[in-house]
């Protein structure tokens, strides 16, 4: 079967870096996504990965190794804001998205 | 620049009656999906469309049916609402060059 699993929650201080994971079993791989999700709102799109290696996007770095399975999402410098859900999403051989549960991010002061 | 539209955002239904939830999107994008998204889970794809005229079942289609009737419309149905259908459910589109979904805001369904 299909499988996306990132941790469930996950602490961190404001200013810090933080590091969410994302291990995936999917039947054929045509990109990983990471999407952003405050409560409450739609799921807004951060980073696209279909080689190895990093992607970095302001304070928002993504890395992807297809041989692993893996992906992490790095967030520098964490802001308040930043306070959110965190989905890992991998395109199958068929073009869908199959999605990881979310790894709910909480930033303390 | 409305994006992908969704209506109604809040309902409340009694278990047996029967509602549409209406997506538009104005991007001109092939493709648009329903998603539902539950407490501790993932977004579960519902049903989804790759063109005018077209649909598709996806992981959780039962007790749903869909319609794209126009390019930019995908209505979504609830024949006879029972309360596991209480839920929050995502409409989104892509275009055909890119993977990147473009979520509505959801609408917030409750069935008792």
């Amino acid at each position: 079967g299909q499988n996306i699993d990132q941790p469930t929650e996950m602490t961190a201080t404001e200013g810090a870096i933080v590091q969410i994971n994302c291990t995936y079993q999917t039947s054929g791989f045509n990109g990983l996504f990471w999407y952003q999700q405050h409560a409450g709102e739609a799921p807004t799109f951060l980073s696209y990965n279909v080689l190895d290696g990093l992607e970095e996007k302001g304070r928002f770095s993504s890395f992807l190794s297809r041989s692993k399975g893996y992906s992490y999402l790095l967030l520098k410098e964490l802001q308040m804001k930043d306070s959110a859900s965190y989905l890992c999403a991998v395109m199958d051989s068929n073009y869908q998205l199959i999605w990881g549960a979310g790894t709910k991010l909480i930033i303390k002061p | 620049n409305a994006g992908v539209t969704q209506t109604p955002k809040f309902r409340v239904l009694k278990t047996g009656q029967s509602m549409t939830l209406l997506c538009a999107q104005d991007m001109n994008h092939e493709y648009m999906y329903w998603y539902r998204q539950d407490p501790g889970m993932g977004l579960r794809l519902i049903h989804y469309s790759v063109g005018e005229g077209t649909t598709a079942k996806g992981e959780v289609p039962d007790g749903y049916n869909v319609s794209r009737l126009k390019k930019q419309n995908f209505l979504l149905g609830l024949e006879s609402a029972a309360p596991s259908q209480t839920s929050v459910y995502f409409c989104a589109s892509r275009g055909t060059d890119t993977g990147e979904l473009f979520f509505g805001e959801g609408s917030r369904l409750t069935v008792l």
